[in-house]
């Protein structure tokens, strides 16, 4: 059984198309993120949302939009995709600890975006 | 800003050999780290949580953590094949302990 599921794990699409990621958890956790991984591998967060709260919004293009239905699931919407936005986009959850801080994450599998 | 630093490596050790990874962090009062392990083209997986100054061991793997060097490193012991992974340190960011400050990470690999 999945603890943290994103699809789709592959998504080839041309410039200025709009796609959506999709992004669910099952370990009840209270905090969800979108995390982008480019070629030279660095982690970049992007959004985070706690029980539905938007919380961490970084320095993302508005063409990003995070959406939380609820605690257990967060989708992304990528308006107008451009060629830069080719990269793994990881889902991950966590929970927040009692002194305060946060348990490590869970991270999902990825999806691969190429921008052709 | 606040930067998480570790050496790219790639870092070589033959097998059964003990791998040393080291990470600095530069925001002091960061409470919380930890060590993940991303294999090629896979998502990053938590391997480590440390919290408290000292030595924390799981099975072949230890922790250690002097937050007055402001230094986290992981012993990998017994080395094998299948640890050849890029190795992620991860700091809470103190400021907003909700947010993961992340280093580029190591690559190991663990020679036959």
């Amino acid at each position: 059984d999945t603890a943290v599921s994103q699809t789709p794990k592959y998504l080839v699409t041309q410039m200025g198309n709009d796609k959506s990621i999709k992004c669910e958890q099952n370990l009840g956790h209270d905090t969800m993120y979108w995390y982008k991984q480019d070629s030279k591998k660095f982690l970049k967060i992007m959004f985070s949302y706690n029980n539905k709260e938007l919380i961490i919004n970084e320095t993302v293009p508005n063409r990003f939009s995070p959406k939380s239905p609820d605690k257990a699931h967060l989708n992304l919407h990528i308006n107008s995709l451009e060629l830069g936005d080719s990269a793994v986009y990881f889902c991950a959850s966590s929970q927040r600890a009692g002194t305060g801080g946060y348990y490590g994450y869970t991270f999902g599998s990825g999806t691969r975006l190429t921008v052709v | 800003q606040k930067e998480v630093e570790q050496n790219s490596g790639p870092l070589s050790v033959p097998e059964g050999a003990i791998a040393s990874l080291n990470c600095t962090y530069s925001d002091r009062g960061s409470q919380s780290f930890f060590w993940y392990r991303q294999y090629s083209g896979k998502s990053p997986e938590l391997i480590m949580s440390i919290y408290s100054n000292g030595d924390k061991e799981d099975g072949r793997f230890t922790a250690q953590l002097n937050k007055a060097s402001q230094y986290v490193s992981l012993l990998i012991r017994d080395s094998q094949p299948s640890d050849s992974a890029t190795y992620l340190c991860a700091v809470i960011d103190a400021g907003n302990n909700r947010k993961l400050i992340w280093g580029l990470g190591t690559s190991l690999a663990v020679n036959p």
